[in-house]
């Protein structure tokens, strides 16, 4: 399977707290992207990593990427309890990748306790 | 907000039947993605459209089609519907060169 996997299943924290969710991947890629799901809801496109890229910043998110290790983390800062929600990490892993064909993970659900 | 929209919202019907679940992409992207959300498969990519034209197939049934019409809005018809068919179906529109996949709110399906 191309999915990426993420880890921790689960993960619970205070508020202020950093909060570290990793994803690993079995093929090569274009991009990985991160994204976050609210209970039932819509998916959230946080950030997109292209694969010649180490790392990418966008407000209290940060992404790093190997490809050598064929994995990705997420960190979020100071974390809010409006952060509670599932993530899940995105590999396009397709030749000619026109960004939405992906391959998703189970996810990480971040609980952020005030 | 996404820009992606998805109607409708909830579906709740019997087995047999046949439903159509609608989307429109965001304002310029030619690219129509439908996905397929269950508890025990995860998300699953089903097809992809680019301007009209099918792309790419997924993990879609047989009993599923698409299609996306000259204004860029795509359908999902799912046919035969089974009980195992309960999900959340949803759309993403891409840009090409853009930053990622952007998601509709989702149609959340309940065969009965």
């Amino acid at each position: 399977s191309q999915q990426g996997e993420e880890d921790p299943q689960a993960l619970s924290i205070q508020e202020g707290e950093n909060a570290t969710m990793n994803c690993s991947y079995k093929t090569s890629i274009n991009n990985l992207q991160w994204y976050r799901q609210n209970s039932g809801r819509g998916l959230v496109h946080l950030i997109l990593i292209r694969s010649n890229e180490r790392e990418k910043h966008s407000g209290r998110l940060r992404v790093t990427l190997d490809t050598s290790k064929k994995s990705s983390s997420l960190l979020i800062t100071a974390s809010r309890a409006a952060d509670t929600a599932s993530y899940f990490c995105a590999t396009d892993a397709v030749r000619g990748s026109t960004l939405g064909r992906l391959y998703f993970g189970r996810g990480t659900q971040l609980t952020v306790w005030p | 907000d996404s820009g992606v929209t998805q109607t409708p919202k909830h579906l709740i019907t019997a087995t047999g039947q046949r439903v159509t679940l609608r989307c429109s992409p965001r304002s310029g992207d030619l690219s129509v993605y439908w996905y397929q959300q269950s508890l025990d498969q995860g998300l699953q990519f089903l097809i992809h459209y680019y301007n009209g034209e099918e792309r790419a197939k997924g993990n879609i049934l047989e009993r599923f089609s698409a299609q996306q019409f000259p204004d860029l809005h795509s359908e999902l018809n799912l046919s035969s519907l089974e009980l195992g068919d309960s999900a959340l179906y949803f759309c993403a529109s891409s840009a090409m060169g853009g930053e990622g996949a952007f998601f509709g709110q989702g149609t959340r399906l309940t065969v009965v």
